[in-house]
């Protein structure tokens, strides 16, 4: 089955720094990956998603880009605030099915520090 | 709208006993999932719920099991309750849980202690 890989675990970076946040997985057939943000407190919060015929996607300082060869996909915070400190989940599935397909992968705490 | 809710917040629960736990999806929306999150495992699919049946189920031993109403809230049910299964629970709501169509709601879940 499939199998999703994050890392790092933890990240600290300073306020207005970029954050990078990778993740692999092992399943060719996965074709869609959304990135959850989860606050202390909070379930998880959908910020982005990207699916296998795009390679990259934007949306404000948030952005995610997919390598299909290499079956990794990774998660770029530019210019960071205080506010973005949380932990960070990667998913991998194969959309057309219903939610029992994703799979997560283990978070990534991240820290802004002001 | 009101987001998802879950009741309790918070349980404590010992060894043995069984627990109900509840869930309560955003207005309209009939697909309800449940997580298990640890920091070991990280967050693991339970089952989803959708037009009160069971749609999908994960790889989770049969003490746990849920139901849904016909208003579409949904409770998830754990019997003789291990030290393991110390947990924070999560439920998620979906119009028709067909992502990546649907977005998926989380709750702030339920924090499970067992002792």
């Amino acid at each position: 089955g499939e199998n999703v890989e994050q890392h790092p675990s933890t990240l600290s970076v300073q306020e207005g720094d970029s954050a990078v946040i990778k993740c692999t997985y092992s399943d060719s057939a996965s074709n869609y990956f959304p990135w959850y943000k989860q606050e202390l407190g909070k379930g998880p919060q959908l910020i982005i998603d990207i699916r296998s015929n795009v390679g990259e996607k934007k949306d404000q300082r948030i952005a995610v880009t997919l390598n299909k060869t290499a079956k990794h996909f990774s998660l770029h915070i530019t210019e960071t605030q205080p506010e973005d400190s949380a932990v960070y989940f990667c998913a991998a599935s194969s959309y057309g099915g219903s939610q029992g397909n994703l799979i997560f992968g283990k978070g990534t705490k991240l820290s802004v520090k002001p | 709208k009101a987001g998802v809710t879950q009741t309790p917040r918070y349980l404590i629960k010992t060894r043995g006993q069984q627990v109900t736990l509840s869930c309560s999806p955003i207005s309209g929306h009939r697909s309800v999932s449940w997580y298990q999150q640890t920091p070991g495992q990280g967050l693991q699919f339970l089952f989803e719920y959708f037009s009160e049946t069971q749609r999908n189920k994960g790889n989770f031993p049969g003490r746990f099991s849920g139901r849904q109403f016909s208003n579409s809230r949904s409770e998830m049910n754990v019997s003789t309750l291990e030290l393991g299964d110390s947990a924070l629970y999560l439920c998620a709501s979906s119009f028709s849980g067909a992502y990546p169509t649907d977005t998926q709601y989380f709750g702030p879940g339920t924090r499970l202690t067992v002792l």
